[in-house]
């Protein structure tokens, strides 16, 4: 089954420093995969996504992802953090077709950026 | 547009209640998903429809009956739900056998039991 994990529950990070949001991979073929964000109360945002191609992804709101393939991994990073950015941050791959093609998700990460 | 739209809300109702939440897209998707969600937890997936059909039912308890009306639509008929049923539910939309050009989801109807 298509999967990913997200080593942590939650990330802390000082304002104006860069971030990482770990998420690892298991697939069968090529992996569709996904971030996510969700702030309080709020549905999912669409943040990237890692079809093909480049494996820098550049995404919403100053993210970007690395798509590597050795390491079946796809992290997610900012360079500057705001407090903004606060918020539980979801990784995500398509399922196969026997799942219709749904997301499957990971566990999620919770990051908190201080001032 | 670009959106997809989940009425209503929020929705508290009884046990003995019989509630729907709905789902709207116009962006031409043929795929459409309810996704239940606890607090801090990912979302688990409860139905896939596909091109208006039902495709996947993650063994879902039978008091949870969705509903493809159109291309456009996507009911949840609750009755006699749990305590344990309250949640966020989620709706998402994409273009079916694909995922290619992503997923977008609603704002989620928040459901409490009581």
């Amino acid at each position: 089954a298509q999967s990913v994990a997200q080593p942590e529950d939650q990330v802390n990070v000082a304002e104006g420093n860069p971030l990482t949001v770990k998420c690892t991979y298991s697939v069968s073929g090529n992996p569709y995969l996904f971030w996510y964000v969700q702030y309080p109360n709020r549905g999912l945002q669409f943040l990237l996504k890692y079809i093909t191609g480049d494996n820098l992804v550049k995404g919403s709101y100053g993210f970007e992802a690395e798509f590597n393939k050795s390491q079946t991994s796809f992290h997610l990073k900012k360079p500057s953090a705001l407090v903004s950015d606060s918020a539980l941050y979801f990784c995500a791959v398509r399922s196969n077709s026997n799942s219709g093609y749904a997301l499957n998700f990971g566990k999620g990460t919770s990051l908190l950026v201080t001032p | 547009d670009t959106e997809v739209t989940q009425t209503p809300k929020h929705l508290v109702m009884g046990m003995t209640n019989k509630k729907s939440l709905k789902c709207e897209q116009h962006m031409g998707h043929r795929a459409m998903y309810w996704y239940k969600q606890k607090a801090k937890k990912p979302p688990e997936l409860m139905f896939v429809y596909s091109y208006e059909k039902l495709s996947i039912n993650e063994s879902v308890p039978s008091r949870f009956s969705p509903e493809c009306p159109n291309s456009s639509l996507l009911n949840l008929h609750l009755h006699a739900l749990q305590p344990e049923d309250s949640a966020l539910y989620l709706c998402a939309s994409s273009q079916p056998r694909q995922g290619f050009y992503g997923y977008t989801f609603g704002s989620g109807t928040r459901l409490t039991v009581v």
